[in-house]
């Protein structure tokens, strides 16, 4: 059974340094992993999708890393900013196209 | 549009009631899913129906009724629930179920509190 593990659970940081997240899954079978942000009681914006055959996909300051036969992902954020404070979730694509879930990382960014 | 719809925002209901919640997107996408998620909890997936046909349940109690009467709408009705039911209920879309290159886009969802 995949089970998906995102490290740390909570992280604070001043505005303007650069921050990564974690996420590792157990079945390196898998169809894509995709980073999403959610604000407190909201629904959750899609960041970014990796396919299983990528290994890294980019949007503005994020940048986000696949390692499939480590089992891991990154989610890269620069400079960071006050308005990027959010929980961010990484979820893995199964073979039935299922999502997935890590328990998320609450992200704080001080200004 | 890019659009996840979601209503009502917020629902009360007593363990008794009927009541729906309604899911809506105009993007074309003809795979849609419903999560519950619990306070600091991640989303757990509940159904995925795939052109307007149900294609997966995962094990979620009868009192939940999904239903999805065209490509652009689905529903989950809800009957006879239980206080732990109490959940942000979201609704999903993606172009189809069977690609990895396909995002899902998420609503809002709909804060339930059963009591």
């Amino acid at each position: 059974k995949q089970e998906v593990t995102q490290i740390p659970a909570a992280l604070s940081v001043p505005e303007g340094e650069n921050l990564v997240l974690n996420c590792s899954f157990t079945d390196s079978a898998i169809y894509n992993l995709q980073w999403f942000r959610q604000d407190p009681g909201k629904g959750l914006t899609s960041l970014l999708l990796i396919q299983s055959s990528q290994r890294e996909q980019t949007s503005g300051r994020l940048n986000a890393s696949l390692d499939k036969s480590s089992g891991r992902s990154t989610l890269y954020i620069a400079a960071s900013q006050p308005g990027d404070s959010a929980t961010y979730l990484c979820a893995v694509g199964d073979s039935s196209y299922k999502l997935i879930f890590g328990s998320g990382t609450r992200l704080l960014v001080r200004p | 549009d890019t659009e996840v719809t979601q209503t009502p925002k917020h629902l009360v209901m007593g363990m008794t009631n009927k009541k729906s919640l309604k899911c809506e997107q105009h993007m074309g996408h003809r795979a849609m899913y419903w999560y519950k998620q619990k306070a600091k909890k991640p989303p757990e997936l509940m159904f995925v129906y795939s052109y307007e046909k149900l294609s997966i349940n995962e094990s979620v109690p009868s009192r939940f009724s999904p239903e999805c009467p065209n490509s652009s709408l689905l529903n989950l009705h809800l009957h006879a629930l239980q206080p732990e039911d109490s959940a942000l209920y979201l609704c999903a879309s993606s172009l189809q179920t069977s690609s990895s290159t396909d995002t899902q886009y998420f609503g809002p969802g709909t804060r339930l509190t059963v009591l």
